[in-house]
């Protein structure tokens, strides 16, 4: 059965510090996988990624595909308050997208 | 543009009744989905479609129906609401296209609650 996997669930840092997101994934018909960071509503967007080992950076944001291990990272540096969120991946697939549960990440001062 | 438009942001329903959640675009895309949010459980998906007059299941497609005559509109409908159906529902929408002019747009949700 398809399958996103996210973790940690949860993860509380300070303000400064670096965090590190992971998806894993198994899936049929892979075609790009994607980072969104949800607030109090919406999903927004951060990045697509469809191939491997080419780091997508945005900032203090950056992310990676591995297509073999099957597998992302999201990286965070210096996080802030503003980044407190939960972060979703998600797996397009030929014709849907499926999401994991989601990381709930709390920035502290 | 004004991008993805969900109505209501609110609604309550007793056990039994129907509805029709709304979702439109501006944006001219082919692709449009609706998913719904429950906590722990990420976005799951419900229908979709890859243009109009075609739509599919997703993952969770019992208890509702979609259709799409016209590019723009995507609306949801639940025909006899059940407790189980209490969540937050997002309609999406994308070119559909692959690579990074897929990116999907989000509308503002719904949040539904079934008594």
């Amino acid at each position: 059965e398809d399958k996103v996997v996210q973790s940690p669930l949860s993860l509380v840092v300070h303000e400064g510090d670096t965090v590190t997101l992971n998806c894993s994934y198994e899936v049929t018909n892979f075609r790009s996988l994607l980072w969104y960071k949800q607030e109090k509503k919406a999903p927004t967007f951060l990045f697509m990624l469809t191939s491997s080992g080419i780091e997508k950076k945005s900032g203090r944001l950056s992310s990676i595909l591995d297509k073999k291990e099957l597998f992302s990272i999201l990286n965070i540096t210096a996080t802030q308050t503003g980044d407190s969120a939960v972060y979703l991946c998600a797996v397009e697939r030929d014709n849907d997208m499926r999401f994991g549960a989601g990381t709930r990440l709390t920035v502290k001062p | 543009n004004a991008g993805v438009t969900q109505t209501p942001k609110f609604q309550v329903l007793k056990t039994g009744q129907s509805m029709t959640l709304q979702c439109a675009q501006d944006m001219n895309h082919e692709y449009m989905s609706w998913y719904r949010q429950d906590p722990g459980m990420g976005l799951r998906l419900i229908h979709y479609s890859v243009g109009a007059g075609i739509t599919d299941q997703g993952e969770v497609p019992n208890g509702y129906n979609v259709s799409r005559s016209t590019t723009e509109d995507f609306p949801l409908r639940l025909l006899s609401a059940a407790p189980s159906q209490t969540s937050v529902y997002f309609c999406a929408s994308s070119t559909g296209a692959s690579g990074d002019d897929n990116e999907q747009f989000f509308g503002p949700g719904t949040r539904l609650t079934v008594l």
